[in-house]
């Protein structure tokens, strides 16, 4: 069974340049989370979806990050244009929580392997 | 204040040793509570989720205590493999989103 499959792995690029982080969940996940992971703030939740529609944006640093699900098997994270604070690794999580339905199984989340960002 | 708080440590601790972790979460709607496992320069794993009545997996204990707002995780007969930071997660009544605490990290030395 394929896990969540985050590409590319490391991206390196210059300031204002865009960048485009993709994520294809579990199939069957109908909640995916983009989340960052750096040494000073610890993993933060960036945005989250459910059945593909962004229920919780509040995360997203500015402007420049803008996140969409075109459909249930792909998620991309955009970054435009890039600034060297951006760096950090940006992770991809997909649950498998139906609606309605709460127990500890269903919150799990399960993460990609994380895409590693420096901007230059 | 953050919402989930660890301590950082390391802890360094010796094979075979029993090591405690505590966290503590600031906000009482929270409803689900769980324990990942983050080796270095990977992903987040779960490791245990933590039940109202306290839950076992092996070596691995965790309680969760509601009235003073904190989780424990206990691990008995640690291993070299245990090495990895040990993230406190909780989910809060009415959100989706998960809160993770910036993790408590586990040194177990030969």
């Amino acid at each position: 069974d394929a896990g969540v499959i985050q590409s590319p792995r490391h991206e390196v690029t210059e300031m204002g340049q865009e960048v485009t982080l993709r994520c294809k969940p579990i199939s069957g996940h109908n909640s995916l989370f983009w989340y960052r992971q750096t040494m000073m703030r610890g993993l933060e939740l960036l945005i989250y979806f459910n059945n593909n529609v962004p229920i919780d944006d509040s995360g997203m640093p500015e402007d420049r990050f803008s996140a969409k699900m075109p459909n249930a098997s792909f998620s991309t994270l955009k970054i435009q244009p890039s600034e060297p604070r951006d760096s950090a690794v940006y992770f991809c999580a997909s649950s498998p929580r139906r609606s309605g339905l709460i127990s500890p199984s269903t919150d799990t989340q399960y993460f990609g392997p994380g895409t590693r960002l420096t901007v230059l | 204040r953050k919402e989930v708080e660890q301590d950082p440590g390391p802890f360094n601790v010796p094979e075979g040793a029993t090591v405690a972790f505590n966290c503590t979460y600031s906000n009482s709607a929270s409803q689900s509570f769980f324990w990942y496992r983050q080796d270095c320069r990977k992903e987040p794993k779960l490791l245990m989720s933590v039940y109202s009545s306290g839950n076992e997996d092996g070596r691995f204990t965790a309680q969760l205590n509601r009235a003073s707002q904190y989780i424990s995780l206990l691990i008995r007969d640690s291993k070299l493999s245990d090495s990895a930071t040990y993230l406190c997660v909780v989910r809060a009544t009415g959100r989706r989103a998960l809160t993770f605490g910036s993790g408590t990290r586990l040194q177990v030395q030969p």
